[in-house]
């Protein structure tokens, strides 16, 4: 079974500060992983994912994340925050047939500026 | 290319009451989705359909939740009776299904049914 956990629920940068978001992931077999961005009232945007190729992925608005075995975790990072960033942020994990599909509970990422 | 339709994108019912959801795919997606996703968390997987067959529901409440999608094309999700802890959001998704040289194809979602139980 998959699993992913989203360590922070809520994390506040200053604009054009580092955006980190924590994920770590479980999985019984190797993991297809996913991040995806939620704005207020609007449906789910994929923003990157991980199909066992490259280890660090790069996505959409200047997002990119890194594939790491060996502490289970695909954290989520942009160099330099925009007030447009600010939003939910979800984790999500599948095997690597596409089923199980799970999500975390979300990152409120609020940018001040 | 259209988008993942749904409809209604609001519904307020009473408790013991009935409601369905409608959820029109991008065309030619073969694989399609329903979410649950309650105030403050993540979205939980509910059924996930390929063409017009059930491929995961293990986390459908089956006594009051059905869905179907008897042509392979739109789906319908309903909740009978409606109980308060069901007012959510419900999430439609879909996606080409098909692994493509091993790289898993990405789930479009809808902009989702708001759903209140009063």
């Amino acid at each position: 079974a998959q699993s992913v956990t989203q360590l922070g629920s809520h994390v506040s940068v200053s604009e054009g500060a580092l955006v980190l978001l924590r994920c770590n992931y479980s999985s019984s077999v190797p993991p297809y992983l996913f991040w995806y961005v939620q704005y207020p009232n609007q449906g789910l945007q994929l923003l990157l994912k991980y199909t066992s190729a490259a280890t660090l992925v790069k996505g959409i608005n200047g997002f990119e994340a890194e594939f790491k075995k060996s502490e289970t975790s695909f954290h989520l990072t942009k160099p330099s925050a925009h007030m447009s960033d600010a939003a939910e942020y979800f984790c999500a994990v599948s095997d690597n047939t596409g089923n199980q599909f799970y999500f975390g509970t979300g990152t409120s990422l609020t940018v001040i500026p | 290319e259209a988008g993942v339709a749904q409809s209604p994108r609001y519904k307020i019912i009473e408790k013991r009451q009935s409601v369905a959801f409608w959820c029109n795919p991008i065309s030619g997606h073969a694989t399609l989705y329903w979410y649950q996703q309650i105030l403050g968390q993540g979205p939980k997987l509910l059924i996930q359909f390929q063409n017009n067959g059930v491929v995961d529901d293990s986390q459908l409440p089956k006594d009051r939740f059905s869905a179907e999608r008897l042509k392979g094309v739109d789906s319908t999700l309903k909740i009978q009776p409606a109980k308060l802890e069901d007012s959510a959001v419900y999430l439609c998704a879909s996606s080409y299904g098909e692994l493509a040289g091993g790289v898993l194809e990405t789930q479009y979602f809808g902009p989702g049914t708001r759903l209140l139980v009063l």
